[in-house]
């Protein structure tokens, strides 16, 4: 069955630091991949999307990632980390079965430590 | 500004009380989710319908039923709630190509 795993429940960072939130999927064809953001009490924003377009993807807020097909992952990074960056990460692939329908991983919590 | 629109943030209902969560969108957007999102488990779906009356079962669809009589509007059904639905839900709807989804601010559902 497809998958998405976060490494990481948790990460904590300084201000400042790098920020680096893993994600691998399981599926052997390039699917539609996308990273979430969510802050306390609302519901889930885009952060960035990769379709099958460049492999670097830009997002909002300074974020970026890159599709790794040989790793199957796609991690999401910001170089310096802020503390408005506190929040509920979650990526997640379109499924094989329905490109309706998306996988989500269980989501990492990102700390930011002044 | 685009957006979903789910009617109530906050709810406590009793066991076996009905519950109703209303959830509109203004992008014209075929297709309409239902997630419950628990803490460890991310996202989990457990309704999807890809046009007017048309519905499909997600992951978890026991304990819940959906309504959708325009296109615009997509309810969640709790028939008779029970403790272990206690949970954020979050309506979204997206775009066909490239299954962007658009999510409302959640609803928190809280069952004594």
């Amino acid at each position: 069955a497809q998958s998405v795993t976060q490494l990481g429940s948790h990460v904590s960072v300084s201000e400042g630091a790098l920020v680096l939130l893993r994600c691998n999927y399981s599926s052997s064809v390039p699917p539609y991949l996308f990273w979430y953001v969510q802050y306390p009490n609302q519901g889930l924003q885009l952060l960035l999307k990769y379709t099958s377009a460049a492999t670097l993807v830009k997002g909002i807020n300074g974020f970026e990632a890159e599709f790794k097909k040989s790793e199957t992952s796609f991690h999401l990074t910001k170089p310096s980390a802020h503390m408005s960056d506190a929040a509920e990460y979650f990526c997640a692939v379109t499924r094989m079965d329905s490109s309706y329908k998306l996988i989500f991983g269980s989501g990492t919590r990102l700390l930011v430590r002044p | 500004d685009v957006k979903v629109t789910q009617s109530s943030r906050y709810l406590v209902k009793r066991t076996g009380e009905k519950v109703f969560l209303e959830c509109v969108q203004d992008m014209d957007h075929e297709n309409m989710f239902w997630y419950r999102q628990d803490p460890g488990l991310g996202l989990r779906l457990i309704y999807f319908s890809y046009d007017v009356k048309m519905k499909e079962k997600g992951d978890i669809p026991e304990g819940y039923s959906v309504s959708r009589e325009k296109k615009e509007r997509f309810s969640l059904i709790l028939e008779s709630a029970s403790t272990n639905q206690t949970s954020m839900y979050l309506c979204a709807s997206s775009e066909i190509q490239t299954g962007e989804l658009f999510f409302g601010e959640g609803s928190r559902l809280t069952v004594l």
